[in-house]
């Protein structure tokens, strides 16, 4: 049972590069996340999906894509990065009871150039 | 629309003394609050929660939380901190009803203990 995993660990990319970040959890969980971390400013919620086929917008969704076509996988994707989009990115999933606890990733370093 | 506040950037604490991290909330309702802790270059590791029930709750490591509903607080502390509690803790909160399954974090506060 390897919980949330997330692939790649780091990345460079150049101003206006793509990338597509992959989040796979093997915990049967319906909700997942996508948050991103920076310096004294906490986790903030970058988008969502309560199951699949579906997502949602967070708090910070401008810039991202997001898709859920597996229940297990939850991809997030940069179509023209910026630096402002340098940052830890972590996925997070749970079960859909409202009470159950979020499950987190190791998270993805991203540097844009 | 729910928040989350860590007042302490940084708390400092010597080996074998006892540690409080605080936090305070706000929800409209009932609140489902969390406690997670994140190590160098690692993903956030769940310590513990209150849902509903006794207000102090234990979680892993020995660390514990005091849930204070006329302060709206939720505090986490250990009996007796190690070097190895050393590390950035994030206390989150959700709202019993609305606001869908998203939680909010607070900024974070960085725990060091000293020998």
């Amino acid at each position: 049972n390897a919980g949330v995993t997330q692939t790649p660990k780091f990345r460079v990319l150049k101003t206006g590069q793509s990338m597509t970040l992959l989040c796979a959890q093997d915990m049967n969980h319906e909700y997942m996340y996508w948050y991103r971390q920076d310096p004294g400013m906490g986790l903030r919620l970058i988008h969502y999906s309560v199951g699949e086929g579906t997502t949602a917008k967070g708090e910070v969704p401008d810039g991202y894509n997001v898709s859920r076509l597996k229940k297990q996988n939850f991809l997030l994707g940069l179509e023209s990065a910026a630096p402002s989009q340098t940052s830890v990115y972590f996925c997070a999933s749970q079960f859909r009871e409202i009470q159950e606890t979020q499950y987190f990733g190791p998270g993805t370093r991203l540097l844009v150039l | 629309a729910q928040s989350v506040a860590q007042p302490e950037d940084q708390v400092n604490v010597a080996e074998g003394n006892p540690l409080t991290v605080k936090c305070t909330y706000s929800v409209s309702g009932n609140p489902y609050l969390f406690w997670y802790v994140q190590y160098p270059n690692r993903g956030l590791q769940f310590l513990l929660k209150y849902i509903t029930g006794d207000n102090l709750v234990k979680g892993s490591y020995g660390f514990e939380a005091e849930f204070n509903k006329s302060q709206t607080s939720f505090h986490l502390k250990k009996p007796s901190a190690l070097v190895s509690d050393s590390a950035l803790y994030f206390c989150a909160v959700r709202p019993f009803t609305g606001g869908g399954n998203k939680l909010t974090f607070g900024t974070g506060t960085q725990l060091k203990v000293e020998l």
